[in-house]
């Protein structure tokens, strides 16, 4: 099994600022993804983090809001730019192989004021 | 477009009670998880249906999946407190190796009472 950590856990931010996220593997994954989870919704996928190269996004997230960095098997930094209270969410990394099992850090709490 | 409808979306259970919740997927998919989470915690995988016909149990809770209907099940048995939580299922869409990108349902709110 693998055991994903994310930092920050938690953070309050002003509007306008940028805050980044760290998601960290203990063991090799081929697949890395980022969730956002608003409060008291379900989770939507933001994008795919493609090792070495641009992120894939779904439809109704860009780069330029939600910059993803990738460098290795193991680490992914989310970014959320220039924040509004509509960020306020939880933001989950997930970390797959096979797809057999899928594991997710902890989240990170953001709230926006 | 994948869509992922969880039903009921609010269930309160009397404590020692049985009942099911439903998960209905619109795109063909063999691959079904099902997760549990706490108020103010991240995710906790419960099971992984990867074909027709699987069922899997553990504890109190079952599921099952029948790819042709695309539809999943999870079953509560003589439901306890414990079990209080939201339950999502999620749905992966296969393409090439990409998997573990999931599209959940909306998740049920579980609450058990005596």
């Amino acid at each position: 099994s693998a055991v994903i950590s994310q930092k920050p856990s938690r953070d309050i931010c002003q509007r306008g600022t940028s805050l980044t996220i760290q998601c960290q593997v203990d063991s090799q994954v081929t697949m890395m993804f980022w969730y956002r989870q608003q409060p008291g919704q379900s989770l939507t996928l933001i994008a795919t983090a493609n090792q070495g190269s641009e992120a894939t996004y779904e439809s109704g997230f860009v780069i330029d809001k939600f910059p993803i960095s990738r460098p290795n098997l193991t680490f992914s930094t989310l970014t959320v730019s220039n924040m509004s209270p509509e960020d306020s969410s939880i933001y989950l990394c997930s970390g797959s192989n096979s797809g057999n099992t899928i594991y997710f850090g902890e989240g990170s709490w953001l709230t926006v004021v | 477009e994948l869509k992922v409808e969880q039903n009921p979306l609010f269930l309160s259970m009397q404590e020692g009670k049985n009942y099911t919740i439903y998960c209905n997927y619109s795109t063909t998919s063999d691959r079904l998880y099902w997760y549990r989470q706490d108020p103010g915690k991240s995710l906790e995988s419960l099971f992984v249906l990867l074909s027709n016909g699987a069922v899997k149990q553990e504890g109190r809770l079952m599921a099952s999946l029948d790819t042709k209907a695309r539809l999943s099940t999870l079953h509560i048995t003589a439901a306890v407190h414990d079990l209080s939580a939201t339950y999502f299922c999620a749905v992966d869409i296969p393409g090439g190796t990409s998997y573990g990108k999931l599209t959940f349902g909306q998740g049920t709110i579980l609450t058990v009472h005596p």
